[in-house]
């Protein structure tokens, strides 16, 4: 079973709506968590690091959450354009070692 | 400044054939390493290299073979091409060799269908 766990899989937005994408991990001990967005065809591109005491960090329209407790995540997209339309995957490092446990990601879908 | 660059963006092998998928950076990063993504699931790691001459296995090793000569290449070779193989090949580098409180930059990938 994979310890990085994503929902939904896939979701369609109208432009300028908001949404949010869940991430649950059981990996541990727990260094950090990331967000990588990844455009079709392209390699993932980093979002926000968050380490176990940071509880919310943003990167433009992007603000991730994290409760180290419950071992969510959150990554809420504001105002979503048409160039936010990507894969959307959370990763999870392990405190020991160099092990980076991916997500299966979420697809999302921004229409017009 | 390049970043990751990853060579051939798409390649079509035939079953039992070898290749081998050649990946550069250019940011002096110690740190290296091959993910495959397949549909529906996460990067997993292939192999990874903590420094020139330094290389380990990942989770899904087996069939493939990395070497680290210099800082700057990493290639992934392919012995002999199994249909199982045909998947979407990124390669990765971080500055640092803990790469849990760095950023990790990604190639564009390397696209593979073994017929």
């Amino acid at each position: 079973k994979n310890q990085v766990e994503q929902s939904p899989q896939s979701l369609i937005i109208l432009e300028g709506k908001n949404c949010t994408l869940q991430c649950n991990y059981t990996v541990s001990p727990f260094s950090n968590l990331r967000w990588y967005k990844q455009d079709t065809g392209r390699g993932p591109v980093s979002l926000t690091i968050m380490t176990f005491s940071e509880n919310t960090k943003s990167n433009g329209r992007y603000t991730a959450t994290l409760d180290a407790d419950t071992k969510q995540s959150s990554l809420h997209i504001t105002a979503s354009q048409l160039s936010d339309s990507a894969s959307y995957i959370c990763v999870v490092v392990k405190a020991a070692g160099n092990k980076l446990t991916f997500g299966g990601g979420t697809r999302v879908l921004v229409k017009p | 400044n390049a970043g990751v660059t990853q060579t051939p963006k798409f390649q079509v092998l035939k079953t039992g054939q070898s290749m081998t998928l050649q990946c550069a950076q250019d940011m002096n990063h110690e740190y290296m390493s091959w993910y495959r993504q397949d549909p529906g699931m996460g990067l997993r790691l292939i192999h990874y290299s903590v420094g020139a001459g330094i290389t380990d296995q990942g989770e899904v090793p087996n069939g493939y073979n990395v070497s680290r000569s210099t800082t700057e290449d990493f290639p992934l070779r392919l012995l002999s091409a199994a249909p199982s193989q045909t998947s979407v090949y990124f390669c990765a580098s971080s500055y640092s060799t803990r790469p849990m409180n760095t950023e990790a930059f990604f190639g564009q990938g390397t696209r593979l269908t073994v017929v």
